[in-house]
């Protein structure tokens, strides 16, 4: 079965600042990748997705993958309080979605 | 509007008593999905309805039932509570049809405590 792992499991960044949030997958055959970003008493939302290597970037957002090293990545430019929130991964694989543990990301004014 | 509602909010169950959740979605998906989330874990996928067709994950196959009466409804049973199924428990959807491009929209979850 899947193993998806994140990394750091919490993390405190000034607002401003640029932030790293890292996800690993036990399967190179997994098909898609997600970020879901889930803020304190609300459901989990998706906030990008990516299926081929490489980068793609959506405003201040980030996301890499590296099929080949079972990675991918989010980066955060210019950090705000309001992206305080836990900040789940997702892989696709064999028609089921796995999710890592989270990030719990805080970024203080 | 994207919605996916679950109720209760929060449920109190005893050890040995049946346990029923529900989830609604507005979208017309045609995937719906139930995860368990315990704290600092990851969310565990429990099972999901693809249509009419019901699939359980092999660990979790004999503790947890399901039903789907309609596309927008989908419950999860419990039949024997215990201890170690006090979570959050997470309702998702989906449209299958857009392939790998599959985006879940989740509700805000049931948080069960059995006691």
């Amino acid at each position: 079965q899947q193993n998806v792992q994140q990394s750091p499991e919490s993390l405190i960044v000034p607002e401003g600042a640029r932030t790293s949030l890292n996800c690993t997958f036990s399967d190179s055959a997994s098909q898609y990748f997600w970020w879901y970003r889930q803020h304190s008493g609300k459901a989990p939302k998706a906030l990008m997705s990516i299926f081929s290597n490489g980068e793609k970037e959506e405003g201040r957002f980030t996301i890499h993958l590296n099929k080949a090293s079972l990675h991918f990545s989010l980066h955060i430019r210019d950090s705000q309080p309001s992206d305080s929130a836990l900040y789940l991964c997702a892989v696709r694989d064999n028609n089921r979605i796995f999710f890592g543990d989270g990030t719990q990301l805080v970024v203080k004014p | 509007d994207t919605t996916v509602k679950q109720n209760p909010r929060y449920k109190l169950a005893r050890v040995g008593k049946p346990v029923n959740l529900i989830c609604s979605q507005t979208m017309n998906h045609d995937t719906m999905y139930w995860y368990q989330k315990k704290p600092n874990q990851a969310p565990k996928l429990l099972l999901f309805y693809y249509d009419k067709i019901l699939n359980r994950e092999a660990d979790t196959f004999e503790k947890f039932q399901s039903s789907r009466p309609n596309n927008s409804f989908c419950s999860l049973y419990i039949g024997s509570a215990g201890l170690e199924y006090s979570a959050m428990y997470l309702c998702a959807s989906s449209r299958r049809d857009w392939g790998l491009a599959e985006t879940l929209y989740f509700g805000s979850g049931t948080r069960l405590t059995v006691l």
